[in-house]
């Protein structure tokens, strides 16, 4: 079964609004969980990573005053893109490692925003 | 610099075939090799990975993928492919412990 979850699965919204998605680790307190952004037929990109009880880590570029990421939980990391604008739309991505060293990373079905 | 390529966008066969999606690194250090599968507006599940070891790696759904040092390799292949196999496949390199690069992503179509 799903050990990620994400909430909602999609969301349609006016231009200057902001929208919170999020991200939950099921059946493991995840202290790291990742934000990625994919674009139709394009690859992953990573966004950030989000760290719980302290500050995420930006990757060159994304704006951390638009996205802005909360881990306020072992079990909840969210993702709220602010005064949202067409370009924002894209499908965002959460995910969590599986745990120990150099494993995969288990990932969340996605959440489609769609900035009107 | 630790890249991912994958050079092919998308991959026919028909069902029954065997198949191959190509993936080659670039690292500086051991690589750390994934391969997952993405199906239509749903994320990625994981399907095999390359830590150490036999160079043969096999996976969920009757995939297997070879891991070639000498030539920076690590293809994904199947023996037999289903047309249920048909989706994105992203080739992913591990480094700095947790950090994943992932590939541009290939276009599988299997064909009845």
């Amino acid at each position: 079964g799903a050990v990620v979850s994400q909430h909602p699965s999609w969301v349609i919204c006016k231009s200057g609004t902001s929208v919170k998605i999020e991200c939950r680790s099921l059946d493991f307190q995840a202290t790291t969980m990742f934000w990625y952004r994919q674009f139709p037929k394009q690859s992953l990109m990573l966004m950030a990573t989000s760290n719980e009880g302290s500050k995420a880590t930006y990757e060159q570029g994304v704006e951390k005053d638009k996205f802005l990421i909360n881990h306020a939980s072992l079990t909840l990391s969210t993702l709220t893109v602010t005064s949202a604008h067409p370009e924002d739309s894209s499908f965002y991505i959460c995910s969590r490692l599986a745990g120990g060293t150099y494993n995969e990373q288990f990932f969340g079905p996605g959440t489609r925003l769609t900035v009107l | 610099a630790q890249s991912v390529a994958q050079p092919e966008d998308q991959v026919n066969v028909a069902e029954g075939n065997p198949l191959t999606v190509k993936c080659t690194y670039s690292v500086s250090g051991n690589p750390y090799l994934f391969w997952y599968v993405q199906y239509p507006n749903r994320g990625l599940q994981f399907l095999l990975k390359y830590i150490t070891g036999d160079n043969l790696v096999k996976g969920s759904y009757g995939f297997e993928a070879e891991f070639n040092k000498s030539q920076t390799s690590f293809h994904l292949k199947k023996p037999s492919a289903l047309v249920s196999d048909s989706a994105l496949y992203f080739c992913a390199l591990m480094y700095n412990n947790n950090d994943m690069r992932f590939g541009a992503g290939t276009r599988l179509t299997v064909k009845p």
